[in-house]
């Protein structure tokens, strides 16, 4: 079983629909969650953090996190074709160590 | 400010020959991470510094692979005798002092091709 699962995708959504992206982790220790937008041919940009369970909400982006389900999803609203790309969930001890991360999903935002 | 920065940004070798892959990360920053991505694939733990030390040097693949860190700063990693199946992209991540958020912020990475 891989620690950090992710669906590879693609996901294609129509131009300003929600796109729901979801990763599950193995690690119950895990404490912190990370997503990341990786567009092709360029390195990982840090999209959201989260630590505690809910939703954290950063302008059309929202992490939610389920630590009971070892659950962590980013919502991205109103999508548009700059948002595609590869977004990679991460996860980390809490403290200044690895990141786990997942294969990533591959977006496809369409017009 | 600046952000993490990597050279060379491609790296063409033959197979046998050694390499060295610079990372120099965000001022301040104490941690230092180097990962690398083959193609189509997720990011792959190397190595973590803290400071100069390496508490975790887990995910370095072989004896083949080493890497320093000096003056709390600059790290390069060093591929002896590369392989064929060392052709990647490397990537390297730093993140803040203890007792702050550990996000880790990436440079733009190094691709290495190994004919």
């Amino acid at each position: 079983q891989k620690e950090v699962e992710q669906n590879s995708g693609p996901l294609s959504v129509p131009e300003g629909a929600i796109a729901s992206l979801n990763c599950t982790y193995s690690d119950r220790g895990s404490q912190s969650f990370f997503w990341y937008r990786q567009y092709s041919g360029k390195s990982p940009e840090l999209i959201m953090s989260i630590y505690s369970n809910g939703d954290k909400e950063d302008g059309r982006f929202t992490a939610q996190l389920n630590k009971a389900s070892q659950y962590v999803s980013l919502l991205i609203r109103d999508s548009q074709p700059s948002d595609s790309a590869t977004y990679l969930c991460a996860v980390g001890s809490g403290t200044a160590s690895k990141l786990t991360f997942g294969t990533g999903t591959r977006l496809q935002v369409t017009l | 400010g600046a952000g993490v920065s990597q050279s060379p940004s491609n790296k063409v070798t033959e197979k046998g020959k050694d390499v060295e892959l610079r990372c120099d990360p965000i001022s301040g920053h104490t941690a230092l991470y180097w990962y690398r991505q083959s193609l189509g694939q997720g990011l792959e733990f190397l190595i973590y510094f803290q400071g100069n030390s390496a508490p975790d040097k887990s995910g370095l693949p072989s004896d083949r692979f080493s890497a320093e860190r000096t003056g709390g700063s600059v790290s390069t990693l060093t591929i002896q005798r590369t392989q064929q199946e060392d052709s990647a992209v490397y990537l390297c991540a730093s993140s803040p002092p203890a007792g702050q958020q550990e996000t880790q912020y990436f440079g733009p990475g190094t691709r290495l091709l190994v004919l």
